[in-house]
């Protein structure tokens, strides 16, 4: 069974950092894309961030590009984001999100998702 | 970037009908299109990817269709578990996006 378990989220003061962190089991993780997704709070969904399995392509939403940096330790089986620069609109439950494939189209399609971890950015 | 429109915003039926949500892509995105259901504080759940297939441990009572920029997801013989928020989501181009969500509820 698949499982994502994510941790790191939390209060931080506009313009400062978070580490999140999504711990994967049930499958053979460098083999799949990996994604986050984040959902403000009353509002839908919002994709933020993708990594290929092998950890060499990552691509960003324009609202986190240069602030946010996607990565993964596959001999750890976690993926990470890393939060710089952070603002209010930043505020939301953080996702992450198991790809269908390594890489290509079937890899931006998720089909596993963690519970989720609330980050709030307020001073 | 493209745009997802979901219609209706939000639906009310009963226990037993059939509804169905459609999702429309502001350009053509193939059948690189995916439906997800969410409950209040959960995580989405995956349904439908592919446009059409059914993700593994989905009853068959979900169903998509359509290629290009019209989609639909059919939900027949509702049950109470059913009354969700649905969601839609392109994954042809980045930045993948989503639609606006359906709301379905109880009559």
């Amino acid at each position: 069974e698949v499982q994502l378990l994510e941790s790191g989220g939390g209060l931080v003061q506009p313009g400062g950092s978070l580490r999140l962190s999504c711990a994967a089991s049930g499958f053979t993780f460098s083999t799949y894309a990996m994604t986050w997704v984040r959902q403000p709070p009353g509002k839908g969904p919002e994709w933020v961030s993708t990594i290929s399995g092998s950890g060499g392509s990552t691509y960003y939403a324009d609202s986190v590009k240069g602030r946010f940096t996607i990565s993964r330790d596959n001999s750890r089986n976690t993926l990470f984001l890393q939060m710089n620069s952070l603002r209010a609109e930043d505020t939301a439950v953080y996702y992450c999100a198991k790809g269908r494939d390594s890489s290509g189209f079937y890899s931006r399609a998720c089909d596993s998702w963690g519970q989720g971890t609330l980050v709030t950015v307020s001073s | 970037d493209i745009q997802m429109t979901q219609s209706p915003s939000s639906l009310s039926a009963s226990v037993g009908d059939r509804v169905t949500i459609t999702c429309r892509a502001s350009q053509g995105i193939s059948n690189y299109l995916a439906w997800f259901q969410q409950k209040p504080g959960k995580a989405p759940k995956s349904l439908i990817y592919a446009a059409s297939s059914l993700q593994s441990g989905v009853p068959s009572k979900f169903s998509g269709s359509g290629s290009g920029t019209d989609f639909t997801l059919t939900i027949s013989s509702l049950q109470p578990e059913d009354f969700a928020t649905y969601y839609c989501q392109q994954y042809n181009n980045y930045p993948i996006t989503f639609g606006q969500g359906t709301r379905l509820e109880i009559k």
